[in-house]
C-alpha cells in the first residue's frame, strides 16, 4: 500500500464547480509536491511546498490553487476548470529538499482522476 | 538544462523473455540522482531504484538490474525472465543537485508482457 494517500481517487465536475483533491502522508516528509499527468505523458511539475511554504509554482493557471495546512496535509482546490484540465492528479512527497541529505526520491500516492466535463 | 530521453515507446515481449528499457540523460551538474519508476494501470508511481552520479556500480534486484554508465549518459533497466505483472509504463528521471524539486521524468516507455 501507498503511503502517500490521495482522496477522492476519481473526480468529475463541471466547469463552474469547485472542488478539491486531498493528499496525506505520515512519513515525516517536508516536501510535497502536485503533478499532472496527461494519458501517455509523463507527469509535470506543477506545484512544490517545502516546509509549507511554496516553493515552485511551474507558471500554473489560478483556477488550480494549492496549501498546504501543515506538513502532512496538501490540498489542491479548483475552480472553473476547463475541460482540458481533465487528467490525473498525482500527489508525491519527499524528506527535505534544499540540503545535501535530500535523497530526491519521490514517493507517489495513486492519483486522483479528474473529469471536467 | 536537464533532459531525460526514452527512445522506445512501447515494448511488446513474450513472458519469460528479457527486455531491456533504454534511458539517456542530459545534464550539466556534476551531482545528480537518475530513478526508475513504474506505473501500473492502477496510476500510482512506484519507485524501483535511486542511482547517485558518484555511484556507477551496477545493481541487481531480483529480476531487476540496471546498468549506469556515465561515458554515455545511459541507465539502462533489464527485467529478466519478465512476467506478465511487468506490464505497466516505466519512467526514467533525473533529479539535479541537492534540489529534488528539479526532478524531470521522461517520456516513458509502455511495457507489455505478453503470456
Amino acid at each position: 500500500d501507498t503511503e502517500v494517500t490521495q482522496t477522492p481517487k476519481h473526480l468529475v465536475m463541471g466547469m463552474t464547480n469547485k472542488k478539491s483533491l486531498k493528499c496525506e502522508q505520515h512519513m515525516g516528509h517536508r516536501a510535497m509536491y502536485w503533478y499532472k499527468q496527461k494519458a501517455k505523458k509523463p507527469p509535470e511539475l506543477m506545484f512544490v511546498y517545502s516546509y509549507e511554504k511554496l516553493s515552485i509554482n511551474e507558471s500554473v493557471p489560478s483556477r488550480f490553487s494549492p496549501e498546504c495546512p501543515n506538513s502532512s496535509l496538501l490540498n489542491l482546490h479548483l475552480h472553473a476548470l476547463q475541460p482540458e484540465d481533465s487528467a490525473l492528479y498525482l500527489c508525491a512527497s519527499s524528506q527535505r529538499i534544499g540540503d545535501r541529505a535530500n535523497t530526491g526520491e519521490l514517493f507517489f500516492g495513486e492519483g486522483s482522476r479528474l473529469t471536467v466535463l | 538544462a536537464q533532459k531525460v530521453t526514452q527512445a522506445q515507446t512501447e515494448i511488446s515481449v513474450v513472458e519469460k523473455e528479457d527486455v531491456t528499457l533504454d534511458c539517456v540523460y542530459e545534464t550539466r551538474d556534476t551531482t545528480y540522482y537518475l530513478f526508475w519508476y513504474k506505473q501500473p494501470p492502477s496510476g500510482e508511481l512506484v519507485f524501483l531504484i535511486r542511482r547517485n552520479s558518484f555511484d556507477e556500480q551496477n545493481e541487481i534486484s531480483g529480476r531487476y538490474s540496471w546498468n549506469f554508465q556515465k561515458s554515455t549518459s545511459s541507465f539502462n533497466f533489464t527485467i529478466t525472465a519478465s512476467q506478465v505483472v511487468d506490464s505497466a509504463v516505466y519512467f526514467c528521471a533525473l533529479s539535479e543537485a541537492d534540489y529534488g524539486q528539479n526532478f524531470v521524468f521522461g517520456p516513458g516507455t509502455r511495457l507489455s508482457v505478453l503470456p
